[in-house]
């Protein structure tokens, strides 16, 4: 077990720019979870995967932002034309589960911190 | 969708002390977890525990399901708890963005030497 892997752990960019980050979740986990931290504030949930399906998009992830998870193994978040509001803690989180979204608990990596200028 | 309240804010002790912080849900739940955010901004999972009681060393946590909370104890403070300690749940309704945890606004633990 080692952990949930995300790179690039710090991104600094344009605004308007593209940028993408990758997230490999722990070896067995088959649901794969990606949140947003801003500032003083908790994780919020963007979406999430079960396999290589995306099961489910909160409100909070726009039309600029897409997530894949080919072969159901890493993913990878991108965000197009990137504006000053997305200046933000992007974390990824794994679990295994069968039938139940939460009957195992979620193990975080450290992060994707970006910053638009 | 669930919402979640944690208390206190913000706690400040000195070494050696006790706390016990407070996550209230406002609904049923499949999963209840407890992290403590570093000041390098790292998510450390402390418990799982939709319901019952758990004990990790200094650390021991309670959920009162039927109820709709949960406490996190910390005994014998050290300067290393400092952090922010966040309460996330997954309530029991899929979709709609609930398929993810909701977490609180955190309680911000300062331990002085």
């Amino acid at each position: 077990d080692t952990g949930v892997s995300q790179n690039p752990r710090h991104k600094i960019t344009k605004r308007g720019q593209n940028v993408t980050f990758r997230c490999d979740p722990i070896s067995e986990h088959n649901r794969l979870y990606w949140y947003r931290q801003t500032l003083g504030q908790g994780p919020e949930f963007l979406t999430y995967f079960q396999n290589e399906a995306q099961l489910e998009k909160s409100r909070l992830l726009s039309d600029r932002f897409s997530a894949e998870r080919p072969k159901g193994s890493f993913s990878t978040l991108e965000i197009q034309r990137t504006e000053q509001g997305d200046s933000a803690m992007y974390l990824c989180a794994s679990s295994y589960g069968s039938l139940y979204p939460g009957n195992q608990p979620q193990h975080f990596g450290d992060g994707t911190r970006l910053s638009i200028l | 969708g669930i919402q979640v309240e944690q208390s206190p804010p913000d706690l400040i002790l000195q070494e050696g002390a006790n706390s016990t912080l407070r996550c209230n849900f406002s609904d049923s739940v499949n999963n209840l977890q407890w992290f403590h955010q570093n000041p390098w901004g790292q998510l450390i999972n402390l418990f799982y525990i939709p319901s019952g009681t758990k004990q990790n060393g200094r650390l021991s946590a309670t959920t009162v399901a039927t109820e709709r909370y949960s406490l996190l104890y910390i005994s014998s403070s050290q300067t290393t708890d400092s952090g922010v300690y966040f309460c996330a749940v997954l309530g029991t309704r899929s979709g709609g963005g609930a398929d993810g945890l909701t977490f609180g606004k955190g309680t911000h633990l300062i331990i002085q030497p």
